[in-house]
């Protein structure tokens, strides 16, 4: 079935500069891929998302890209600021799953002052 | 209250218990979802209702079982659980059941089966 790698598990940067997290997706028919932010104690919401028609999307400090050759897509925070903290799940829409979303575990993100 | 909550936030249970679980959206969604979330693991989802019909079942075990009364009110009904069980169970809701739309979550049932 379909399987989404995420990496880092763990990501640690200095305040100010940027942070990259990378998916990568089994099912070449996937065709939606959003990213959630869940901070901690609290409840996953959604921060951006991208749909396989395009090649990036970008919203204020946050970008996703996407690689359908290579089948990967990556979140870019650019500037981190320490509300930035958190843990981020990235996810795909295979085909095999009636295209319901199959979820990443996660990359934790940790802003140093 | 608005958004999505769930009862009870926290759940201690015997693996010869029988409980529920609720979860509420007030969004005016048609579409809910039970997930499970293990520490250092992807969000397993376990099922998925569209207009109170159940879309998808992820091979969950029996001893889990959903109902949804009404588009509003969701439940996940627990017996025989196993200690493997324990996790955070979050539940969801969308307009609908396609993936394109965000998914609201609720706050999650911390669940610990002894």
């Amino acid at each position: 079935g379909e399987n989404v790698e995420q990496h880092p598990s763990t990501l640690s940067v200095q305040e100010g500069d940027s942070a990259v997290i990378k998916c990568t997706y089994s099912d070449s028919a996937s065709n939606y891929f959003p990213w959630y932010k869940q901070e901690l104690g609290k409840r996953p919401q959604l921060i951006i998302d991208i749909r396989s028609n395009v090649g990036e999307k970008k919203d204020q400090r946050i970008a996703v890209t996407l690689n359908k050759t290579a089948k990967h897509f990556s979140l870019h925070i650019t500037e981190t600021q320490p509300e930035d903290s958190a843990v981020y799940f990235c996810a795909a829409s295979p085909r095999d799953s009636n295209y319901q979303l199959i979820w990443g575990a996660g990359t934790k993100l940790i802003i140093k002052p | 209250e608005t958004g999505v909550t769930q009862t009870p936030r926290h759940l201690v249970m015997g693996m010869t218990n029988k409980k529920s679980l609720k979860c509420e959206q007030h969004l005016g969604h048609n579409a809910m979802y039970w997930y499970k979330q293990s520490a250092k693991k992807p969000l397993e989802l376990m099922f998925v209702y569209s207009l109170e019909e159940r879309v998808e079942n992820n091979s969950v075990p029996s001893r889990f079982s959903p109902e949804c009364p009404n588009s509003s009110h969701l439940f996940l009904h627990l017996h025989t659980l196993q200690p493997e069980d324990s996790a955070l169970y979050l539940c969801a809701s969308s307009q609908d059941g396609i993936p394109y739309n965000e998914q609201f979550f609720g706050p999650g049932t911390r669940l610990t089966v002894l």
